[in-house]
């Protein structure tokens, strides 16, 4: 099974820009990936920001934004709150409706 | 209203079996496939398998092929997740997640049930 990793941790200050990355143990992470981009602060379940790389739900804030970059996914926080802080899934599609998240990134708005 | 409304908390010794479900709501069940993710206390998201109501297609993320099962009931618009005999490291949270493969989106949440196993 693949593994799907990501920053442990990201500290960014307010009103800050910070990119997280998505890579895959197989190679780069295309399209076909599917990528998607969660949110979860303590306590609550996840919510999701970003799927198919860079489709946003009508909650998902406007400085918020997916990508491909370098052969990984990209979560890019553009003008970063204090309520942006949380942890961060990434999610990969593979063959066969097989998905694996990624390890999480905690984010520091600080 | 679309949303995914869990069962409640359980608390069960090691060797006992359970089931926890996921209701649909506010939308066509059969329509949507629908994931199972487990979230150990102080880990990360761990994707379990899904299953599409409309026909039963069930697909398990190999960790967990032969660990749960997944089924559903489309008459009841309900999705669960079961265990034959728990262990102790089945202790966790569990989320279900609406899935619509026409859009590879995964948008509505259940707000989770909380597994605990001990003897």
């Amino acid at each position: 099974q693949a593994v799907v990793t990501q920053e442990p941790s990201l500290t960014v200050s307010p009103g800050g820009t910070v990119t997280l990355t998505c890579g895959s143990s197989t190679g780069a992470v295309t399209s076909g990936h599917y990528p998607y981009w969660f949110q979860q602060k303590p306590g609550q379940a996840p919510r999701t920001l970003i799927y198919d790389t860079s489709n946003k739900h009508s909650w998902t804030p406007a400085r918020f934004s997916g990508s491909l970059l370098g052969g990984k996914a990209a979560l890019t926080l553009s003008g970063a709150q204090p309520e942006d802080e949380a942890e961060y899934y990434c999610l990969l599609s593979y063959s066969g409706a097989l998905y694996v998240f990624g390890t999480g990134t905690k984010v520091t708005v600080l | 209203e679309v949303q995914l409304v869990q069962s409640g908390a359980e608390v069960k010794k090691p060797g006992e079996s359970l089931k926890i479900s996921c209701k649909g709501s506010g939308y066509s069940f059969t329509s949507y496939w629908i994931g199972w993710v487990r979230q150990m206390p102080g880990k990360g998201l761990e994707w379990m398998g899904i299953i599409y109501p409309g026909d039963s297609d069930t697909r398990y993320s190999p960790s967990f092929q032969g660990q749960v099962t997944i089924s559903a009931d489309k008459s009841i618009s309900t999705a669960y997740l079961q265990w034959s005999s728990l262990k102790a490291s089945d202790t966790a949270m569990y989320y279900c997640v609406r899935y619509a493969e026409a859009v590879y989106d995964m948008d509505v949440w259940g707000k989770g049930t909380t597994v605990t196993v001990s003897s």
